[in-house]
């Protein structure tokens, strides 16, 4: 059964700081790794990883997959109250089913 | 406007008694999902489907039915066999093949009276 870990739970820092969320995952036959970003309802997409060590990066959020180690990281530098949310990890396999699963997410709350 | 809609947006339903949750896309995706989350869990899928008139059963099918007469549509009925539907409901869609994301609905929330 694949599984995705996400840490910490719920983090909480002031604006300006920057962050680092973390993912690990155990899947029999990985495909890629998504980011999403959940604020009050439906998640958006961030960032989708295939290969290792190669950062994709989009304003002040980056992320980052190492196969090696089954993790990836998002990094969100000098943070703002907008950043406040739940973000979530998922992997897909790569049998054809194209399912996602997904880790509990990260709280992050910003105080201004 | 493109996109995934979910109706309603609260749902409220009696002990006994089966609902049915909508999810329509215009986006002209083959593969449509539908995923439930409880407080502190993350999202757990429920039934998914890659085609018009197939779908297959998440990790907690239980409980649950599903339809997929039109590529647009994917509704899903909670029936009176799941014990604890109190939860967020969400759908997703996305384009089958490698390097193609889900796109998620707005949600519905569904609460036992």
């Amino acid at each position: 059964e694949d599984k995705v870990v996400q840490s910490p739970l719920s983090l909480v820092v002031h604006e300006g700081d920057t962050v680092t969320l973390n993912c690990s995952y155990e899947v029999t036959n990985f495909r890629s790794l998504l980011w999403y970003k959940q604020e009050k309802k439906a998640p958006t997409f961030l960032f989708m990883l295939t290969s290792s060590g190669i950062e994709k990066k989009s304003g002040r959020l980056s992320s980052i997959l190492d196969k090696k180690e089954l993790s990836s990281i998002l990094n969100i530098t000098a943070t703002q109250t907008g950043d406040s949310a739940i973000y979530l990890c998922a992997v897909e396999d790569g049998f054809g089913n194209e399912k996602l699963t997904f880790g509990t997410g990260t709280r992050l709350t910003i105080i201004p | 406007d493109g996109g995934i809609t979910q109706s309603p947006k609260y749902l409220f339903r009696k002990e006994g008694q089966n609902v049915t949750l909508s999810c329509e896309q215009n986006l002209n995706h083959d593969a449509m999902y539908w995923y439930r989350q409880d407080p502190g869990q993350g999202l757990r899928l429920i039934y998914y489907s890659q085609i018009v008139n197939d779908f297959q059963k998440g990790d907690i099918a239980e409980g649950y039915s599903v339809s997929r007469e039109k590529k647009e549509s994917f509704p899903l009925t909670v029936t009176s066999a799941q014990k604890n539907p109190t939860a967020f409901y969400l759908c997703a869609s996305k384009t089958r093949g490698p390097g193609e994301t889900q796109y998620f609905g707005p949600g519905t929330r569904l609460l036992v009276l």
